[in-house]
């Protein structure tokens, strides 16, 4: 079965960090170019980050830039984002995706940001 | 404000039709780039259910269909059920931003 699954989430502290994992199964993932979306509470979809199939090209949402990394690990099938100096507007599920369009997305991981 | 604008809500009987619209810009739609469209029903995620403006991934009814002219595009719903009450969104990709971009959503209710 093609499946993604996210990891990483829980509670943090604003100023803190967080890495979130996504493990993929079921297809090659090197093939593929992967995707960060994440959702506030309430809210739509907006898109956060990307990385190539290769991992040597990355894409960043302006509100990400600076603080964010992705990364991806081909022989583990997993794709990363490190998210650090995070902010109360950072929370939210997030959800990584593949290729484009995106045709598989994960079940998504809740990140809050809370003193 | 996203960059591709939905209506935050439509509604239907069942049985009826229904669209949603997604109007973006030259930048985006308008560049020629194409609009696929998103599922989410409530707590689950986003799922694929319209790409490349007006195909439809295998298993989604032929129901649902998409269309896509100047820098607007349109997702239609015709026999409206119960079960395709969710929120729809629509993605393409931005030119002057270098990256992807989804409406706002649409929040499909089935009356």
């Amino acid at each position: 079965e093609v499946q993604l699954v996210e990891s990483g989430g829980g509670l943090v502290q604003p100023g803190g960090s967080l890495r979130l994992s996504c493990t993929a199964s079921g297809f090659t993932f090197s093939n593929y170019p992967m995707h960060w979306v994440r959702q506030a509470p309430g809210k739509g979809l907006e898109y956060v980050s990307a990385i190539s199939s290769t991992g040597g090209t990355t894409y960043y949402a302006n509100s990400v830039k600076g603080r964010f990394t992705i990364s991806r690990d081909n022989s583990k099938n997993t794709v990363f984002l490190q998210m650090g100096s995070l902010k109360t507007e950072d929370m939210a599920v997030y959800y990584c995706a593949r290729g484009k369009p995106f045709d598989i997305w994960g079940q998504g991981t809740m990140v809050t940001v809370s003193s | 404000q996203s960059v591709l604008t939905q209506p935050p809500s439509v509604s239907g009987a069942p049985g009826q039709r229904v669209t949603v619209s997604c109007s973006g810009s030259s930048s985006n739609i308008g560049a020629g780039y194409d609009v696929h469209w998103y599922q989410q029903l409530p707590g689950t995620a986003p799922k694929f259910l319209i790409y490349g403006n007006n195909n439809r991934p295998s298993g989604v009814p032929d129901r649902f269909s998409g269309s896509k002219s100047g820098t607007s595009a349109s997702l239609a719903i015709t026999g409206l059920q119960a079960e395709d009450e969710a929120d729809y969104y629509c993605q393409s990709y931005d030119y002057s931003l270098s990256g992807w971009v989804f409406g706002g959503g649409t929040k499909l209710t089935v009356l």
